[in-house]
């Protein structure tokens, strides 16, 4: 199965240590996104990319946050100086630039962080 | 601002019947709509989805309607089984000035569907 993957599947960690994630997107997918998922609502968008450019970057996306596609390919989100509002499951997910109307992605099992 | 709305938070069904998800967003330019299915400690799975010039997308058991003017869509599920048991969740994307397709998500609905 060539979906999606992101490694590791859960976290837990004290407040103010980093954290690092890594997303691994559909092989031909030039298009990843990361969102964040709390308990009781949706996915909510936290950045996109175009092959390695970071197109846009959510208000949701601190200081403490940062993504990076060096080739393209996977993708990491570093998170510094944790705190317990970052608890949440951190979604991955790819597409591929078919069309500008429809652009369907897909989802990753998501990284579930614990911030103690 | 919530710009895509699931009123309803869970809804139970009789295995064999209908069951009929709703959304209502409130974004004029939305353009392209999705539902997908979670299970717990999984990401959510794609569906079905509608652009905006469709009314109607069907799938094995799964349609999903798209009403522009009232800014709703909805998706049936038939016969339900219960294996459907999972969160639904309503998407919607369009051309957003940041050249981004970012999806809106709805909160979900807890679909349960009794043997």
């Amino acid at each position: 199965d060539t979906g999606v993957s992101q490694n590791p599947r859960h976290k837990i960690t004290k407040r103010g240590q980093n954290v690092t994630f890594r997303c691994d997107p559909i092989s031909e997918h030039n298009r990843l996104y990361w969102y964040r998922q709390t308990l009781g609502q949706g996915p909510e968008f936290l950045t996109y990319f175009q092959n390695e450019a970071q197109l846009e970057k959510s208000r949701l996306l601190s200081d403490r946050f940062s993504a990076e596609r060096p080739k393209g390919s996977f993708s990491t989100l570093e998170i510094q100086r944790t705190e317990q509002g970052d608890s949440a499951m951190y979604l991955c997910a790819s597409s591929l630039d078919r069309s500008i109307i429809s652009d369907t992605q897909y989802f990753g099992p998501g990284t579930r962080l614990t911030v103690l | 601002d919530q710009q895509v709305k699931q009123n309803s938070p869970s809804l139970s069904v009789q295995e064999g019947r209908i069951s009929i998800l709703n959304c209502d967003y409130t974004n004029s330019m939305f353009d392209y709509f999705l539902w997908y299915k979670k299970y717990p400690a999984e990401g959510p799975t794609f569906l079905i989805s509608i652009s905006s010039i469709k009314d109607k997308n069907e799938d094995g058991r799964f349609t999903v309607f798209l009403n522009k003017s009232a800014k709703h869509l909805s998706l049936h599920i038939v016969p339900s089984q219960p294996g459907d048991s999972a969160v639904y969740f309503c998407a919607a994307s369009g051309a957003f000035t940041s050249g981004t397709y970012k999806y809106i998500f709805g909160t979900g609905t807890r679909l349960k569907v009794l043997a």
